[in-house]
């Protein structure tokens, strides 16, 4: 079992929000990722991080925001949410290594998010 | 955009049949890698596969990678209930330091 933590797991909330999901991981790991995933579907990269201070945004563009300022957190923001943002929300993390090493990618058990 | 497109979308087997999946993708790679997600999960790390190796095995899982037609394959062998799941693969692209690109996932279901 990985050890890399996601909270809340279930929120239900209102429309216009805001809500910072969290995640944090104790295996010292430099790459951190969130993904979203709506059920029964792909994965996609929402935003990244390479280290302390690092944040890039991943190929799905996305409303939420990131922060990246100890190693073993990296928590998502998103500062007014909405429907469309109903989904779940995987966050991952991998060592820095090479990437012949593998950058294989240990994930936390995600946060399911539905905005009403 | 997505690098891996996994083949077949969903597949359904009877316990202890064995189970085929297909990834294709577009550019080099360094490595692919498949995981497995349970319903309402995360991830699990099941097998990587180096750009220089063809195949490689773990308990009932059998690998295969033709980087000739961009192609990987897993096998699960005498599969049983406990297998559903769905599959990814993922890849590491060659060209520069991005992160794993996953597919679209096989959703596999196994009959007991």
């Amino acid at each position: 079992e990985a050890d890399i933590y996601q909270t809340p797991r279930y929120l239900v909330i209102g429309t216009g929000k805001k809500i910072t999901l969290e995640c944090s991981q104790t295996m010292g790991h430099d790459k951190m990722y969130w993904y979203q995933q709506d059920p029964g579907m792909e994965l996609h990269l929402i935003h990244y991080s390479y280290g302390v201070n690092s944040t890039e945004k991943g190929d799905l563009s996305s409303e939420s925001t990131v922060s990246r300022i100890r190693t073993e957190h990296f928590p998502l923001t998103l500062e007014s949410a909405r429907p469309s943002h109903t989904s779940q929300y995987l966050c991952a993390s991998s060592p820095l290594g090479s990437r012949f090493s593998g950058n294989t990618i240990y994930f936390g058990e995600g946060s399911w998010l539905t905005v009403v | 955009s997505q690098q891996g497109e996994e083949d077949p979308q969903a597949l359904s087997i009877q316990e202890g049949e064995n189970a085929t999946m297909n990834c294709s993708y577009k550019t080099s790679i360094n490595n692919l890698q498949w995981y497995r997600q349970n319903s309402g999960r995360g991830l699990v790390h099941l097998i990587l596969i180096r750009s220089n190796e063809r195949e490689k095995h773990s308990g009932r899982l059998r690998v295969t990678l033709d980087t000739s037609k961009k192609s990987s394959s897993l096998l699960i062998t005498a599969s049983r209930a406990a297998d559903t799941a769905s599959y990814f693969c993922a890849t590491v692209p060659n060209s520069g330091n991005t992160p794993l690109v996953f597919g679209k996932g096989t959703r596999l279901s196994v009959i007991a």
